[in-house]
């Protein structure tokens, strides 16, 4: 059994530009969640897919979207980038139902310039 | 809205030194509640769940209580090691958003 995995590791921008983060869910889950983590801080929801569909929502704006593929892995992009963007992003991978715990993977690290 | 509020750091102790680490939250309905570890640039690995009151959850040492009464799930070890250090999430979900989880600041523990 694969665990989750993200790429890429590490990533650089500048401000305006936009990125693509990309997310492999754990082989069996059709829900994928994304986190944005800031320097020191808990990670804060984004949003849900599950089976392709968006989920839930967390208090982010539009530039920020997602897509979730038939094989269940999933893009993460960002529009505009801004300064405030730089931080570690994670995905976290669950079959679903409420209490299935969410397998997270180790995370992107964006630095936005 | 939800939120969890945990015991600011960092916390240092002694190898096999007794550990708390104090969590509180605020939500409507029966969250379930969880302790995330997040090793020195890691991602975030589950260490221990609770779904309903009086569950005790319990991994690798550590335990933790959900309880309703008090709205708490302070996380616990007997004798910590230096391996241990890292940092600590308290998180819930409840339904909301899809089942997101609803993380507090964390903790971090340095064990020396």
């Amino acid at each position: 059994e694969t665990g989750v995995t993200q790429s890429p590791t590490h990533l650089i921008k500048t401000r305006g530009q936009q990125v693509t983060l990309r997310c492999s869910s754990q082989s069996g889950h059709n829900t994928v969640s994304w986190y944005q983590q800031a320097l020191g801080q808990g990670p804060q929801f984004i949003f849900q897919y599950y089976r392709e569909e968006e989920n839930g929502r967390g208090n982010f704006p539009p530039r920020f979207s997602g897509l979730q593929f038939p094989n269940y892995s999933s893009e993460l992009n960002v529009n505009a980038l801004e300064l405030d963007d730089s931080a570690l992003y994670l995905c976290a991978s669950t079959g679903g139902g409420r209490t299935d715990t969410q397998y997270f993977g180790p995370g992107t690290r964006l630095t936005v310039l | 809205g939800d939120s969890v509020t945990q015991m600011e750091g960092p916390v240092t102790l002694s190898e096999e030194a007794f550990l708390t680490i104090n969590c509180t939250y605020t939500a409507t309905g029966y969250p379930s509640l969880f302790w995330y570890v997040q090793y020195p640039g890691e991602g975030l690995q589950l260490l221990l769940k609770a779904t309903k009151a009086d569950d005790k959850g319990s991994n690798k040492g550590f335990e933790a209580t959900y309880r309703k009464e008090t709205t708490s799930f302070h996380l616990e070890k007997g004798s910590v090691q230096v391996s241990d250090s890292a940092v600590y999430f308290c998180a819930l979900s409840d339904g909301n958003s899809g089942y997101a989880l609803n993380f507090g600041k964390g903790t971090s523990l340095l064990v020396t």
